[in-house]
C-alpha cells in the first residue's frame, strides 16, 4: 500500500519569501513521487517528478523538491514566492512497476496563499 | 495533439438521473483513469483502464461504471446520480510504462 501525507492544508507566505510545502510518503517499494499544481478552476499540471534518478529535482516556475529516503519526504520549495504561485499543490506517489497498472495516490492538497 | 479532453465542463443533475462524462485522448495512451476531487480529500481514483477492453476499480468505484471499447475513449457513467456524487471529475492518461499522468480540464458536476 502507498500513501501521502501533506502537512498543512493552508500555507501563507509573503511575496519574496521562501515557499516550503511538506510531503511525506509511505511506500513498500521504491516510489515515483510527483508534485502537481492546480490553479483556480483549472486542471492539474505537473510541477516536477522524481523517478529514481537525481534526488534533487527541479521543476517549472522555479520550484524544486528533494527526495530524502531516510525521512520518507519529498518537500517542495521555491526560494522566492511570486503572486502567481497562489494555487493548490498536490503531492502524489506511485509505485515503480513494469505491469502498467500503477496507481497514482494523492495527498489532500495544500492551498498556498501569497501575501503582497 | 489535443491532449486529454473532457465534456461537458459543467453539469447539473437531479437525484436519480443518469449521465455519461466523456473523456478522450489522442496520444495513443494505454492507461486511462478517472478521479474525483472533493475539498479536503485530494483526488481519489474511481476506475482505471490499462488498455481497450480492460478496466478495473479504484478507491471509490461505487455508483460509477466505465468501459473502454477504444484506446482513445474512456467514458464514466453515473447510472442513478446521488448528491454524494457532487464533485469535480478529472480524467487522466499516460503511456504504458511511463509514470507521467496527464490530466484533462475537469467536469464540475452538481447533483441536486
Amino acid at each position: 500500500a502507498q500513501s501521502v501525507t501533506q502537512l498543512g492544508s493552508h500555507v501563507s507566505v509573503s511575496e519574496g519569501a521562501l515557499v516550503l510545502l511538506r510531503c511525506n510518503y509511505s511506500s513498500s517499494v521504491p516510489p515515483y513521487l510527483f508534485w502537481y499544481v492546480q490553479y483556480p478552476n483549472q486542471g492539474l499540471q505537473l510541477l516536477l517528478k522524481y523517478t529514481s534518478a537525481a534526488t534533487l529535482v527541479k521543476g517549472i516556475n522555479g520550484f524544486e523538491a528533494e527526495f530524502k529516503k531516510s525521512e520518507t519526504s519529498f518537500h517542495l520549495t521555491k526560494p522566492s514566492a511570486h503572486m502567481s504561485d497562489a494555487a493548490e499543490y498536490f503531492c502524489a506517489v506511485s509505485r515503480i512497476s513494469n505491469f502498467g497498472n500503477e496507481k497514482l495516490t494523492f495527498g489532500t492538497g495544500t492551498r498556498l496563499t501569497i501575501i503582497p | 495533439n489535443a491532449g486529454v479532453t473532457q465534456t461537458p465542463k459543467f453539469q447539473v443533475l437531479k437525484t436519480g438521473q443518469s449521465m455519461t462524462l466523456q473523456c478522450a485522448q489522442d496520444m495513443n495512451h494505454e492507461y486511462m483513469s478517472w478521479y474525483r476531487q472533493d475539498p479536503g480529500m485530494g483526488l481519489r481514483l474511481i476506475h482505471y483502464s490499462v488498455g481497450a477492453g480492460i478496466t478495473d476499480q479504484g478507491e471509490v468505484p461505487n455508483g460509477y461504471n466505465v468501459s473502454r471499447s477504444t484506446t482513445e475513449d474512456f467514458p464514466l457513467r453515473l447510472l442513478s446520480a446521488a448528491p454524494s456524487q457532487t464533485s469535480v471529475y478529472f480524467c487522466a492518461s499516460r503511456r504504458g510504462g511511463s509514470p507521467l499522468l496527464l490530466f484533462g480540464p475537469g467536469t464540475r458536476l452538481t447533483v441536486l
